[in-house]
């Protein structure tokens, strides 16, 4: 298995805009978590799915941002508009009732 | 409510020495302790876990951890350290019901040569 797929690595944006991030989870995994990490904060659970329903949205900071899971495979989380204290490093990790494994994350710049 | 505390922002270590990155928990009912290890532009990596059984767990890359159920520690060790070794470890455990991790704050651990 290529483990958890999050594109893009990379994203700079303008304040306002929307932006998408991506996550593809280990096949056969049933749980899916966003976390957010930055140098004031550390690391932040967002949202967790399991077997593709949203279990706890507790930690989405704002109604700005947004997930979803459409499918055992695909999940996105969208911040629309972005703002520059949005800038961070955003994980999704994957799991099957036991240790998560963590994708590449995506850095997200906002100016 | 179960929680992880990691006492130490940062952990200084000769290369060669063995190494401790301190882990102390607060759980009800049987403790599940997770050990990953982040490297700098790098997502989160699974080290080892201790679910029961041997209180001596050994993990990836040389690591181990020992459980001490009087002491609710779970310290992550080394017998030598590596300069690679240097990074940001966390400690974790699971929430009360569900899959959910709590995780500690991560200590950084820095290997001089």
């Amino acid at each position: 298995d290529a483990g958890v797929i999050q594109s893009p690595r990379h994203e700079v944006t303008e304040m306002g805009q929307e932006v998408t991030l991506r996550c593809k989870p280990i096949s056969g995994h049933n749980s899916l978590f966003w976390y957010r990490q930055t140098m004031m904060r550390g690391l932040e659970l967002l949202i967790y799915f399991n077997n593709n329903v949203p279990i706890d949205d507790s930690g989405m900071p704002e109604d700005r941002f947004s997930a979803k899971m459409p499918n055992a495979s695909f999940s996105t989380l969208k911040i629309q508009p972005s703002e520059p204290r949005d800038s961070a490093v955003y994980f999704c990790a994957s799991s099957f009732e036991g240790e998560q494994y963590f994708g590449p994350g995506t850095r997200l710049t906002v100016t | 409510a179960q929680s992880v505390a990691q006492p130490e922002d940062q952990v200084n270590v000769a290369e060669g020495n063995p190494l401790t990155v301190k882990c102390t928990y607060s759980v009800s009912g049987n403790p599940y302790l997770f050990w990953y290890v982040q490297y700098p532009n790098r997502g989160l990596q699974f080290l080892l876990k201790y679910i029961t059984g041997d209180n001596l767990v050994k993990g990836s890359y040389g690591f181990e951890a020992e459980f001490n159920k009087s002491q609710t520690s779970f310290h992550l060790k080394k017998p030598s350290a590596l300069v690679s070794d240097s990074a940001l470890y966390f400690c974790a455990t699971y929430m009360d019901s569900n899959y959910q991790l709590i995780w500690g704050a991560g200590t950084k651990l820095i290997i001089k040569p």
